[in-house]
Parts: C-alpha cells; structure tokens; sequence
C-alpha cells in the first residue's frame, strides 16, 4: 500500500459526458502529478500540482482539467468524454526534499 | 494477483561504471513491461517498453533491458553510467487490466 489513495476504482460513462476522479497523496506530500496510461502506451504525464498550484503540464486535452484543494486533494475532472479518452488513471505524490513518487492505484476509466 | 518487485532500493555507483536494476513480476498471462525515470522534481518519463518480439529491449539514452520469460524478469542495464543519470527508477507491469509499479530504485551516481 503507497498511501495514495484513488477514488472511483472503476468508472464506467457514456461518450459526451464528464466525470471527476480524486486523488488523496500520502500525508505530508504536497505534490500531486497525474498520468494517463491507455491501451499499449506508457504512462503520458497530465499535469502536476504542488501545494494547490498547478506546478507542470503534460500531454493534457483542453477538455481536462484539475485542481488541487486546501487539504491537498486533487480532483481530474474529464468531460466531453470520447472513446478514446477510455484509458487506466493514475495519481502519484511526492514529498518535498524526497526524490520518489509513490502511485495510487489507479482509476479504470470505460467510455462506451 | 499481479505484482512487481525491484530488487534494490538504493544504487550508488561512479561515474563510468555499469549498472544493473532487478525487476521481477508475477502475472500468469501476456504482459507488457516498462520502465520508467524519475529526475529530480520532474514527472516520470519512459525510458523503454517490451511489448513482444526480440526479448532485448533498446531505450533511450543508452539504456536496454532484457526480458527474461522463464525468469519472470525484465532487468534494465546500462554499460557506462553518468552523473546525470541520477535518477529513481521504477519498473512497470502491465497485465489485462491492471498496470502495476515496483517501488523504485534511487540510482546516485557521484562524479
């Protein structure tokens, strides 16, 4: 168990909706960085947030977006969902001053 | 269940030496295998990836890494390391579903 934890497990919508995913980081990691990892690809990193600001971004669709709240958090909200945006979710955090990145589990996303 | 283990946790070498990272899983179907840098403060990028065919994998920046089925593993190499490749490593399995991550290797090379 990393400490990360990743809410739903598994998400299961329809094409043209939205739907959020949530990521708790280990206690006392400020940095929060969220990857996508689809079919037979590697992980594609999203964007990385460090103590509720965005701090890097990746190969992120405009119709993604995320937040970082108070209690360090962090929510990936996709909408306008394609078939193609069905792929594995993964959250990681990271401590300041620490060089490794501890991963969730990961949300299943299905867009049928 | 699936699942991936990193032999070291921690590797310090010199510059010029080579490098060895241990990586086993356990999943009884096909699987593709990754693995992954870290540098510091930066997101994780793909070094290498085996997904079939010639079990010798060749990544970027003169890393490789053999896939060994019999052994359930898929160790990644390097012949002459550099200071820059101070790094965490983390070794990457991917099942049906489920793609699973070792714990990671902190690799310091002093100059």
């Amino acid at each position: 168990d990393s400490g990360v934890t990743q809410t739903p497990k598994h998400l299961i919508t329809a094409t043209g909706q939205r739907v959020t995913l949530r990521c708790s980081p280990r206690s006392g990691d400020l940095s929060v960085y969220w990857y996508q990892q689809s079919l037979d690809q590697g992980l594609q990193f999203l964007i990385q947030y460090y103590n509720g600001e965005e701090r890097a971004k990746g190969n992120i669709l405009e119709r993604f977006s995320a937040q970082q709240f108070p209690d360090l958090h962090s929510e990936l909200n996709l909408s306008s969902l394609e078939l193609g945006d069905s792929a594995l979710y993964f959250c990681a955090s990271i401590r300041p001053g620490l060089f490794k990145q501890y991963f969730g589990p990961g949300t299943r996303l299905t867009v049928t | 269940a699936q699942s991936v283990s990193q032999h070291n946790h921690h590797v310090i070498l010199s510059e010029a030496a080579s490098l060895e990272l241990g990586c086993n899983y356990s999943y009884g179907g096909t699987v593709n295998l990754f693995w992954y840098v870290q540098y510091p403060g930066q997101h994780l990028q793909l070094l290498l990836k085996y997904f079939s065919g010639d079990p010798l994998v060749k990544g970027i920046k003169g890393f490789e890494a053999e896939f060994i089925k019999s052994k359930f593993s898929f160790n990644l190499r390097k012949p002459s390391v550099q200071w820059s490749d101070t790094a965490e490593y983390f070794c990457a399995v991917k099942g049906d579903y489920k793609l699973s991550f070792g714990a990671g290797t902190t690799v310091t090379v002093r100059a």
